[in-house]
C-alpha cells in the first residue's frame, strides 16, 4: 500500500528546544516536499526536495531545515522552534501526476 | 508565481448538488487538482485535470475548465453528508512537483 508516514502525529515543545519531523515514503518517488497548514492562509509549502541530496527552499522556509540524504526519508528539522510555527505541518511524496499527504502533524509551541 | 483563490465556504442540503469554484493566475499550470481533506486527516487527491482538457468527469464528480478565464470547479452531483470537508483547489504552474493551494473551501452538508 501506498504510504506517506509522518512522526510525531502530535507534539508540544517549548521555544528553543530543537526537533525533527520525520517522513518516510514507500513509492520510490524522487520527489517529496513539507508543507504547513494555517487558518485562513491554507497549504503553503516550506522545502522541497527533486531528489537525495537536492533540496531547494519554498515558499515559507525561515526557521525551518531539511535533509535528503536517502529516496525514502525526508526530515523536518527546527533548530529553534518559536510559537509561530505552531501549525499543521504535512509531508507529501509525487509522482509525476499526484502528491500523496501524510496524516500531518500537529505541532504546538509555547 | 501561482495564485489560486477559492471561496471559503458552501452550505448544501444532502442531495442536493454541490459546485465548488477556483480561479488561478498562472496560465501556464498543467495540472489542476481538488483535493478533500476531512476533519483530523490528511489531503486525498479527488481528481485532476490536464491543462489541454475542458471537462473531466468521475463517477458522481465532475470537474470543469475555463482556461480563458482561469476558471476551474468541481460539481458534486447528488451530495451526501460524508462529503462535508475542506476542498483544496491546486495548481503546478512549473511542474507536477510544485503544488499551489487555494485556501480552501469548507462544504458543510446538511441533512
Amino acid at each position: 500500500e501506498a504510504q506517506v508516514t509522518q512522526n510525531p502525529r502530535y507534539l508540544i515543545t517549548v521555544t528553543g528546544k530543537k526537533l525533527t519531523v520525520t517522513c518516510s515514503q514507500n513509492m520510490n518517488h524522487e520527489y517529496m516536499s513539507w508543507y504547513r497548514q494555517d487558518p485562513g492562509l491554507g497549504l503553503r509549502q516550506i522545502y522541497y526536495s527533486m531528489n537525495v541530496e537536492v533540496t531547494d527552499k519554498g515558499d515559507v522556509p525561515e526557521g525551518y531545515k531539511v535533509s535528503r540524504k536517502e529516496k525514502r526519508n525526508f526530515p523536518l528539522i527546527l533548530e529553534s522552534p518559536s510559537p509561530n510555527q505552531t501549525s499543521l505541518y504535512f509531508c507529501a511524496s509525487s509522482s509525476r501526476y499526484e502528491a500523496f499527504f501524510g496524516q500531518g502533524t500537529r505541532l504546538t509551541v509555547v | 508565481g501561482e495564485d489560486v483563490e477559492q471561496s471559503l465556504f458552501l452550505s448544501v442540503r444532502e442531495g442536493d448538488s454541490s459546485v465548488i469554484n477556483c480561479t488561478y493566475t498562472d496560465s501556464s499550470s498543467t495540472y489542476l487538482y481538488w483535493y478533500k481533506q476531512e476533519p483530523g486527516a490528511g489531503l486525498q487527491l479527488l481528481t485532476y485535470i490536464f491543462s489541454n482538457m475542458d471537462m473531466k468527469q468521475d463517477q458522481r464528480l465532475t470537474v470543469l475548465l475555463n482556461k480563458k478565464d482561469k476558471h476551474l470547479s468541481l460539481r458534486i452531483a447528488d451530495t451526501q453528508t460524508g462529503d462535508s470537508a475542506i476542498y483544496f483547489c491546486a495548481g503546478s504552474g512549473s511542474g507536477y512537483s510544485t503544488l499551489t493551494f487555494g485556501k480552501g473551501t469548507m462544504l458543510l452538508v446538511s441533512p
